[in-house]
C-alpha cells in the first residue's frame, strides 16, 4: 500500500540513450511532481501537474518530457542522456489543501 | 527572492543533545513552511511544518520557532538520538502555487 511508488529504483544507462521513470500515487492527490537531487543533496523542482495539465516547467533541457495520462499517474522520459543527468529523481504528490509533499523512493539514474 | 538559505550545512550533536537548523526566506508571500527528513535511499518525509500566524510549533521532540519580522525559522531536535541522523531541509511555498523551494539540506549526525 506504498504511497507514492517509482520505478524503477535504478538506472545504469550509456550516454544518448533514452530511459523513462514511472511514478504512481494511490492518496488521491491532484498535483504530482518530479524533483531533481543532485550528489550534493540540492532538491530542485523540475516539473509538476494538477489534475494532469502542467504548471510548473523550470529550466529543464527538452529532452526530459514528463507525461500525465491521469491524475495518479506522472511518468519522466529522457532523450539522449548525458553525463549531467546523473542524479537521483523523486516523484512527489500533493493536495493543493493541505500543502503537504508525499515523496516516493526516489530513481538513482547514473549515466556512464 | 526565491531562495531560502539553510545553515548549518553539516552538524555533529551528542546524544541527548539539542540540534538546531536555521533557515530564512525573502518572499513574504511564503505562508507554509515544512521542514523535510530524508534517510539515506529514502525520499524525504514531513516531519513539522508551521504557518506564519503562530510562533511556536511543537510536535513530540521537534519544535520550529518562526520570527515573521525577520524571516526566519528554525527546527530544534531535542533529545536528539542516533535515529535522527538524516539530512533535514527546510522549504518553503506560498498556498496555491504548487512551487515549493526547498533548503540546501543539513546533514545531521548524532553520536552515540
Amino acid at each position: 500500500d506504498t504511497a507514492v511508488s517509482q520505478t524503477p529504483k535504478y538506472l545504469v544507462t550509456q550516454m544518448g540513450n533514452d530511459k523513462s521513470i514511472k511514478c504512481e500515487q494511490n492518496l488521491g492527490h491532484d498535483t504530482m511532481y518530479w524533483y531533481k537531487q543532485d550528489s550534493k543533496k540540492f532538491l530542485k523542482i523540475m516539473f509538476s501537474y494538477n489534475n494532469k495539465e502542467l504548471i510548473i516547467n523550470e529550466t529543464v533541457p527538452n529532452r526530459f518530457s514528463p507525461k500525465s495520462p491521469d491524475k495518479a499517474h506522472l511518468n519522466l522520459h529522457i532523450n539522449s542522456l548525458e553525463l549531467g543527468d546523473s542524479a537521483v529523481y523523486f516523484c512527489a504528490s500533493s493536495r493543493l489543501s493541505t500543502g503537504e509533499l508525499f515523496f516516493g523512493e526516489g530513481s538513482r539514474l547514473t549515466v556512464l | 527572492q526565491q531562495q531560502v538559505k539553510q545553515s548549518p550545512q553539516s552538524l555533529i550533536v551528542q546524544k541527548g543533545g539539542i540540534s538546531i537548523i536555521n533557515c530564512a526566506y525573502e518572499n513574504t508571500a511564503f505562508d507554509y513552511f515544512p521542514w523535510y527528513q530524508q534517510f539515506p535511499g529514502k525520499g524525504p518525509a514531513l516531519l513539522i511544518a508551521i504557518r506564519p500566524d503562530v510562533s511556536e510549533k511543537k510536535e513530540g521532540r521537534f519544535t520550529i520557532s518562526f520570527n515573521k519580522s525577520a524571516k526566519q525559522f528554525s527546527l530544534h531536535i531535542m533529545d536528539s538520538q542516533p535515529g535522527d541522523s538524516a539530512t533535514y531541509f527546510c522549504a518553503a511555498t506560498t498556498s496555491g502555487t504548487y512551487k515549493y523551494i526547498f533548503g540546501t539540506g543539513t546533514r545531521l549526525k548524532v553520536l552515540a
